[in-house]
């Protein structure tokens, strides 16, 4: 049974570019969270997305969007890349309404 | 303002002695608190979690352990093993929104 599946798994931007990183959640997983991890630091919340809707938002600005699809995966968006956007984004899926989370390995992202 | 405090960076154990992780929170609004483990090039993997109904957890090795007055929580491995070292988070949660506050982790040395 294949766990939460993330993808790039390391990518490479320029400061000011857009990037995508995408997540496929466990087989029966309803529920999409994605995580950001600086260096050193805890995860932070970004958002969760569940019935294709964002249902939870953490402190983050607008330049950071997603989308889930009606297979449950999900896309991280992220606008106008700054430095301190480099970090490790991790995804999480879980059974909705529970705390049941499965993570990703993540996506290392470095901005230049 | 970190609502979640692992104040130890790292602790290095004897493998066979008990390992004693600790975790201090703010927000009394907090209700639920989960334990996971982070390998390196993985995502975290959940360990244990306590409900603020509940002073103990246990779950084989591990046990959980919730000082609700002092805002504290602690996570005992006995015995402690090689395989146990890592990254351990712990994270809490407040009117069940599950959305996960994080600390910023202690790494777990185990020696032989």
């Amino acid at each position: 049974d294949a766990g939460v599946t993330q993808s790039p798994t390391h990518l490479i931007k320029t400061r000011g570019q857009q990037v995508t990183l995408r997540c496929s959640p466990k087989s029966g997983h309803d529920t999409v969270s994605w995580y950001q991890q600086a260096l050193g630091q805890g995860p932070q919340f970004i958002f969760q997305y569940y019935e294709e809707e964002e249902r939870q938002r953490g402190n983050f600005p607008d330049r950071f969007s997603g989308h889930q699809f009606p297979n449950y995966s999900s896309e991280l968006n992220v606008n106008a890349l700054l430095l301190g956007d480099s970090a490790l984004y991790l995804c999480a899926s879980s059974p909705g309404g529970t705390y049941g989370y499965t993570f990703g390995s993540g996506t290392r992202l470095t901005v230049v | 303002d970190q609502q979640v405090k692992q104040n130890s960076p790292s602790l290095s154990v004897q493998e066979g002695r008990i390992s004693i992780l600790n975790c201090d929170y703010t927000n009394s609004m907090f209700d639920y608190f989960l334990w996971y483990k982070k390998y390196p090039a993985e995502g975290p993997t959940f360990l244990i979690s306590i409900s603020s109904i509940k002073d103990k957890n246990e779950d084989g090795r591990f046990t959980v352990f919730l000082n609700k007055s002092a805002k504290h929580l602690s996570l005992h491995i006995v015995p402690s093993q090689p395989g146990d070292s890592a990254v351990y988070f712990c994270a809490a949660s407040a009117d069940s929104n599950y959305q996960l506050i994080w600390g910023a982790g202690t790494k777990l040395i185990i020696k032989p």
